[in-house]
């Protein structure tokens, strides 16, 4: 089955910098790849996905991209703000249609 | 992006007893919805997929006698969790897919549920 693997756990920015974080899957099959935003008690949030068809997709500060042949993708994040303290998770579906989750980024953005 | 919305948002309940949570799709019809645990600090575990018309599929370890799933609607799924003891507290979030042509297969969260089993 699919298993994706997300790094690093913690993530430690100054305000304005950028934040990177990466993630792997194992099933070539996957063809689908969000990333969720969740703040503490809360549900996940859709906050940038990319299909299988597409190697990079950007909206305002946040891009993803997609490398197929080493089965990696990432999360960019540019000019950080407080706001943007959350824990993301990357999520790649498995042949059955079904989202596998990494472990969890925690982003913490500092004044 | 999609709404997905859940109730309640959190809950108090007595050991022993049944706690029902429900998940909506407000502006789009989900014919599959998913069904997660997660625990603190953790990363979402799939619990069951809910299939609109048909039975649940359970993911492997999770008791589906336990955890009740009920598709009803196009836009409904509820998930009721029985005879509840300490060890089911936690937080139950849903999603649902989003199949529309403008969408394609995205997968949008409800809110999440907290229940406390006391």
């Amino acid at each position: 089955g699919e298993n994706v693997e997300q790094h690093p756990s913690t993530l430690s920015v100054q305000e304005g910098d950028s934040a990177v974080i990466k993630c792997t899957y194992s099933d070539s099959a996957s063809n689908y790849f969000p990333w969720y935003k969740q703040e503490l008690g809360k549900g996940p949030q859709l906050i940038i996905d990319i299909r299988s068809n597409v190697g990079e997709k950007k909206d305002q500060r946040i891009a993803v991209t997609l490398n197929k042949t080493a089965k990696h993708f990432s999360l960019h994040i540019t000019e950080t703000q407080p706001e943007d303290s959350a824990v993301y998770f990357c999520a790649a579906t498995d042949s059955w249609g079904k989202l596998q989750f990494g472990a969890g980024t925690q982003v913490v953005v500092t004044p | 992006g999609a709404v997905v919305s859940q109730h309640p948002s959190w809950v108090i309940c007595k050991s022993g007893t049944s706690v029902k949570i429900e998940c909506r799709s407000l502006d789009f019809q989900a014919t599959t919805m998913f069904w997660y645990r997660q625990f603190p600090k953790q990363s979402l575990m799939l619990m069951a997929t809910s299939n609109e018309g048909s039975k649940a599929t359970y993911e492997q370890g999770v008791e589906k006698d336990k955890f009740l799933i009920n598709h009803a609607s196009l836009t409904l799924s509820t998930l009721t969790v029985t005879s509840a003891h300490p060890e089911d507290s936690s937080f139950y979030i849903c999603s649902a897919r989003d199949y529309r042509t403008n969408s394609g297969n995205t997968i949008y969260f409800g809110e999440g549920s907290w229940l406390t089993v006391v």
